[in-house]
């Protein structure tokens, strides 16, 4: 089965914080995303990334960077925490190519809180 | 317009009913459609791929593709409570990233 996993399910900082959030897949999937997800709004694409040390800006990627060194594991990172960025952040991965390879596998998600 | 567009609901149904969630799209270039079930607190998860226009079934689970009037359908038959969730929609062209409706939050009462 697929696996991918966010190190945190559930994370409170406060304004001005660089907060990290690590997801890692097993199963080799080339591309991997990252997501918020806030209601009435839905998912909104941040960043993704096709390949190690590569990225590409989302739909909303202001206030966010992300970091790719190995294949596995793709990080957001929020440089200066700010309240409105407070919402559930979905990692996915997936392999290249059209088709049933576009399928995106979901890690669990992060609620983060900024106070 | 918005690329896809997905009533929120809620919906609220008994349990047996016949569900029907739609989505309508613009961009006539989508090849791929696919539906995910999100459960309260998870990640979403496929529940349902269809490669163009067509049918496929899977169980209690019906998905419809109608390209010429770029509108997808899923429709779950005999519902139960453990259909309760957030139905989203998602759709791409060739090699390109998903996009995804809002979703439809569904609940089924016993």
């Amino acid at each position: 089965d697929v696996k991918v996993t966010q190190s945190s399910r559930y994370l409170v900082k406060r304004t001005g914080e660089k907060v990290f959030l690590e997801c890692v897949q097993d199963m080799d999937h080339e591309n991997m995303f990252w997501y918020r997800q806030d209601p009435g709004l839905g998912l909104r694409l941040i960043y993704f990334s096709y390949d190690v040390k590569m990225k590409e800006k989302g739909d909303i990627p202001e206030g966010y960077s992300v970091s790719r060194e190995k294949k596995e594991r793709f990080s957001l990172i929020l440089e200066s925490a700010s309240t409105n960025q407070t919402s559930m952040y979905l990692c996915a991965s997936s392999f290249q190519g059209p088709g049933v390879y576009n399928e995106q596998f979901f890690g669990p998600g992060t609620r983060l809180t900024v106070l | 317009q918005k690329e896809v567009e997905q009533d929120p609901g809620p919906l609220s149904v008994p349990e047996g009913a016949i569900v029907s969630l739609n989505c309508t799209y613009s961009n006539s270039a989508f090849q791929y459609f696919m539906w995910y079930r999100q459960y309260s607190r998870k990640g979403p998860e496929l529940l349902m791929y269809t490669y163009s226009s067509g049918n496929k079934e899977d169980g209690r689970f019906t998905a419809q593709v109608d390209k010429s009037s770029k509108y997808i359908s899923l429709f779950i038959r005999d519902s139960q409570p453990s259909d309760s969730a957030t139905y989203l929609c998602a759709m791409s062209q060739a090699g390109t990233a998903l996009i995804f409706g809002k979703g439809t939050t569904l609940s089924v009462s016993s």
